[in-house]
């Protein structure tokens, strides 16, 4: 079955510590995005890609980093300097065009920060 | 800034009846539009997208656009316990998930 595979899904960070959230697909799909949702708040966007080795900061990338090394993957890393860590994350992907706009989201990944 | 507002309720119906769900935005140069629905604790699914003004009908769903007053709602008929989840209202200038602007959502609860 296609889809989005997000890991892992829970995980728990010491202050000071980098983590990395692992994203891949196998929907053949050429952008990916990361977006971050907090209570009560819509879903926010970190960063996005839509080629191999090519992303683009979204409106909250402070304190975050990613690579697109290849198509299938797009890891985020939430490093120190995130001062509020503490968010559920879910990676997304669409096709690279002529497509309705929807967007397939993988499980998510709940990120608690100690 | 654009915004996409919804009223976060609860927004509680008893089962069978219609459930009617908000979100205006901001930007009038918006173009296309989506309704996910989101289970608590999971990810959120696409349940409606429209582009023109009107109506569009899914089934149980109809999504409703008024460009001209900034609005789209979410209409869920004969409403089921299983519909109980928060909708995220999204609009966006395209197809394009990074010109997306998502709503906070409002939380929706059918009882039985």
């Amino acid at each position: 079955d296609g889809g989005i595979t997000q890991s892992p899904k829970y995980l728990f960070r010491k202050e000071g510590q980098n983590v990395t959230l692992s994203c891949e697909q196998n929907l053949n799909h050429d952008a990916m995005y990361w977006y971050r949702q907090d209570p009560g708040q819509g879903l926010r966007l970190i960063y996005y890609s839509q080629i191999v080795n090519d992303f683009q900061k979204g409106d909250i990338a402070e304190g975050y980093s990613v690579s697109r090394e290849k198509k299938e993957s797009f890891p985020l890393t939430v490093t120190s300097a995130q001062k509020n860590p503490t968010a559920f994350y879910l990676c997304a992907s669409q096709p690279g065009a002529l497509h309705t706009g929807e967007l397939f989201f993988g499980e998510g990944s709940r990120l608690t920060v100690l | 800034q654009k915004e996409v507002e919804q009223n976060s309720g609860p927004l509680s119906v008893p089962e069978g009846a219609i459930a009617s769900l908000n979100c205006t935005y901001s930007d009038r140069g918006s173009q296309s539009f989506f309704w996910y629905r989101q289970y608590s604790g999971k990810s959120p699914e696409l349940i409606m997208f429209i582009y023109s003004n009107g109506d569009k009908e899914d089934g149980r769903f109809t999504a409703q656009l008024n460009k001209a007053s900034q609005y789209v709602s979410l209409l869920i008929r004969d409403s089921q316990p299983s519909d109980s989840a928060t909708y995220l209202c999204a609009v966006g200038l395209d197809n394009y998930g990074q010109n997306f602007v998502f709503g906070p959502g409002t939380r929706l609860s059918v009882l039985p």
